[in-house]
């Protein structure tokens, strides 16, 4: 069954310290991988959509990269504003979208 | 362009009750999923509708269920409220399939 897992599960980062988020995936036919940001009680922001290894797409501090097993989110130079719950899922078909647990990200001033 | 909408936002609900939650998608986009989210099991997917037809269903018991109107509008049903069904139940809507999904501010559920 596919399975999504992200890590590390929290990460409390300076502003300006830069680093990166972690999704790593098993799945029969990747059909998409996405990336969302989701702030506490509210709904998942669409941030990117990755669709074969080696693609990357870029959005303000924020660039996405695919390999064949996994996902990475960097993060640079990031700002308080930047703190949220970053989800990252696959695409299982017929719009089912499997989700990892998601990484807490704060960024402290 | 106005996002997808949800309500109620909130809902209070006891044990044995059912309740309806309403989802009006993006203009234009034809399909629906819908969500639940828990800090323990995370995001979980319950069932997408594309053209007034279910095409997908997760596994969740029978006790949750939908349908989509001719305006791509779709509603959720929980019967039977067990305390476990406490959540954050998210619609997501998309232009065709296999297309981005975007979602909703939620609806917020608390079963007493």
């Amino acid at each position: 069954e596919d399975q999504v897992t992200q890590s590390p599960e929290a990460l409390r980062l300076q502003e300006g310290e830069s680093s990166s988020l972690n999704c790593s995936y098993t799945v029969s036919g990747l059909r998409g991988l996405f990336w969302y940001r989701q702030d506490p009680g509210k709904g998942p922001e669409f941030l990117f959509t990755l669709y074969s290894a080696g693609e990357e797409k870029e959005k303000e501090r924020l660039k996405a990269t695919l390999t064949k097993k996994e996902s990475f989110l960097h993060i640079t130079a990031p700002k308080p504003e930047d703190s949220a719950t970053y989800l990252c899922a696959v695409d299982q078909g017929a719009q089912k979208l499997v989700f990892g647990q998601g990484t807490r990200l704060t960024i402290n001033p | 362009k106005a996002g997808v909408t949800q309500t109620p936002r909130y809902l209070i609900k006891t044990r044995g009750q059912q309740v309806t939650l309403s989802c009006s998608p993006i203009s234009g986009h034809r399909s629906v999923s819908w969500y639940q989210q828990t800090p323990g099991q995370g995001l979980q997917f319950l069932f997408e509708y594309f053209s007034e037809t279910q095409r997908n269903k997760g596994n969740f018991p029978g006790r949750f269920s939908g349908r989509q109107f001719s305006n791509s509008r779709s509603e959720m049903n929980v019967s039977t409220l067990e305390l476990g069904d406490s959540a954050l139940y998210l619609c997501a809507s998309s232009l065709l399939s296999q297309e981005t999904q975007y979602f909703g501010p939620g609806t917020r559920l608390l079963v007493l």
